[in-house]
């Protein structure tokens, strides 16, 4: 059974940075292409960053470039969020997806997702 | 960026009904388009890609169509389970791929 578990979500102030983990199971992970995806209280899906299966091809939203980080390490099956200078308008459900990779070209589209993770910049 | 834009933003509706929702790209996206599923507090489920193509386990009285820039998620009977929040998702240019802002489907 594909699992994708977030963590390390929680209240930092406005400034202040935050590391996301994702650990994955149920699939071979370093097969897949994966993304970030955040969701602010009460709004709609926004998408946050994309890496590939094997590190070597990365993009952001234009809302995060220079300020997040995206990584993995295929050898423990996670996958990170590295968020710095974090905005109040950063405050959101942070959810881990996995890409549909039985589809071709689709990097964006998310067959699997975790559970999600809160994040709050509020002082 | 491509806008998504979809409609109607909310809607009330009996079991039973039949609901359709729509969805426009703001330039044409092929057929790279899917259809997420959301109930509150969870996380969302991929309903269809490739504008009409059933992911697996998904009943069958959702369907999609349209391609170029015009969509529509169907959903035939609707069911009790089926009240939640869709979405729809472009996945033809990117960076960024982007969502529709949604599409609440409420009981009456």
């Amino acid at each position: 059974e594909v699992q994708l578990v977030e963590s390390g979500g929680g209240l930092v102030q406005p400034g202040g940075s935050l590391r996301l983990s994702c650990a994955a199971s149920g699939f071979t992970f370093s097969s897949y292409e994966m993304n970030w995806v955040r969701q602010a209280p009460g709004k709609g899906l926004e998408w946050v960053s994309y890496i590939s299966s094997s590190g070597s091809t990365i993009y952001y939203a234009d809302s995060v470039k220079g300020r997040f980080t995206i990584s993995r390490d295929n050898a423990k099956n996670s996958l990170y969020l590295q968020m710095n200078s974090l905005r109040a308008e950063d405050t959101a459900v942070y959810y881990c997806a996995r890409v549909a990779g039985y589809v071709e070209a689709a990097g964006g589209l998310l067959d699997y997702w975790g559970q999600g993770t809160l994040v709050t910049v509020s002082s | 960026a491509i806008r998504i834009t979809q409609s109607p933003s909310s809607l009330s509706a009996s079991t039973g009904d039949r609901v359709t929702i729509t969805c426009r790209a703001s330039q044409g996206i092929s057929s790279y388009l899917a259809w997420y599923q959301q109930k509150p507090g969870k996380a969302p489920k991929l309903l269809i890609y490739a504008a009409s193509t059933l992911q697996s386990g998904v009943p069958s009285r959702f369907s999609g169509s349209g391609s170029g820039t015009d969509f529509t998620l169907t959903i035939s009977c609707l069911q009790s389970e089926d009240f939640a929040t869709y979405y729809c998702q472009q996945y033809y240019s990117y960076p960024p791929w982007t969502f529709g802002p949604g599409t609440k489907v409420d009981i009456k």
